[in-house]
């Protein structure tokens, strides 16, 4: 069983619309988790980090559920611009290594 | 605003050959990983380094070796490049932490083809 599993996708939905991603770890000594957004032939970069108690930037809002070690990002109002590959990951007790789990592609179409 | 640089874009060599990709952070990071992306398996680490002439195996070290001579430079070696090596390798750095993690910057990446 891969550490990090998500849905591959991937999610066609259309501008304006609003569409979640959820996300599964198996390591439940893992302390920090995050989402990352690759776009197209590009590198992955920071979209944000995931906290307990949940947290929101502007359309964007993450989960952490440690109970069912599953953590969720909610996109609202989507944008042409938000279409990318989603990646979650999740730290080790030690915090330096990242589990990148393969990524959920979303399409935002017009 | 960090920057890490990798050496070529695209690459093509022959199986057998010795390849070297290079990787440069200009932000006095002590971690440096590379790691390899292929489709539907995501990012995975192949060696990781914590400090100068520090090295560690990631989950997939299997013909790869690993050079860190200075702080700013982590090189990754296939001593002879085989065909399922073909993939795109991607150079990261962060902070060295003791605890909840901090984020994880990435170069540009290197699409290396063996034929």
């Amino acid at each position: 069983r891969k550490e990090v599993e998500q849905d591959p996708g991937p999610f066609n939905v259309p501008e304006g619309a609003t569409v979640a991603f959820n996300c599964t770890y198996s390591n439940s000594a893992s302390q920090s988790f995050f989402w990352y957004r690759q776009d197209c032939r590009k590198e992955p970069k920071l979209l944000m980090s995931v906290y307990s108690s949940g947290n929101e930037d502007g359309r964007f809002t993450a989960q952490l559920n440690r109970a069912s070690q599953y953590i969720s990002l909610l996109i609202r109002d989507s944008k042409l611009s938000d279409s990318a590959t989603y990646l979650c990951v999740g730290a080790g007790r030690d915090g330096n290594k990242l589990v990148f789990g393969a990524g959920t592609i979303l399409r935002v179409k017009s | 605003d960090v920057k890490v640089t990798q050496s070529s874009r695209y690459l093509v060599k022959r199986t057998g050959e010795k390849v070297f990709l290079e990787c440069v952070q200009d932000m006095d990071h002590e971690n440096m990983f590379w790691y390899r992306q292929d489709p539907g398996l995501g990012l995975r680490l192949i060696y990781f380094s914590y400090d100068v002439k520090m090295k560690e195996k990631g989950d997939i070290p299997e013909g790869y070796s690993v050079s860190r001579e200075k702080k700013e430079r982590f090189s990754l070696i296939l001593e002879s490049a085989s065909t399922n090596q073909t993939s795109m390798y991607l150079c990261a750095s962060s902070l060295l932490v003791w605890g909840p993690s901090y984020e994880q910057y990435f170069g540009p990446g290197t699409r290396l083809t063996v034929t």
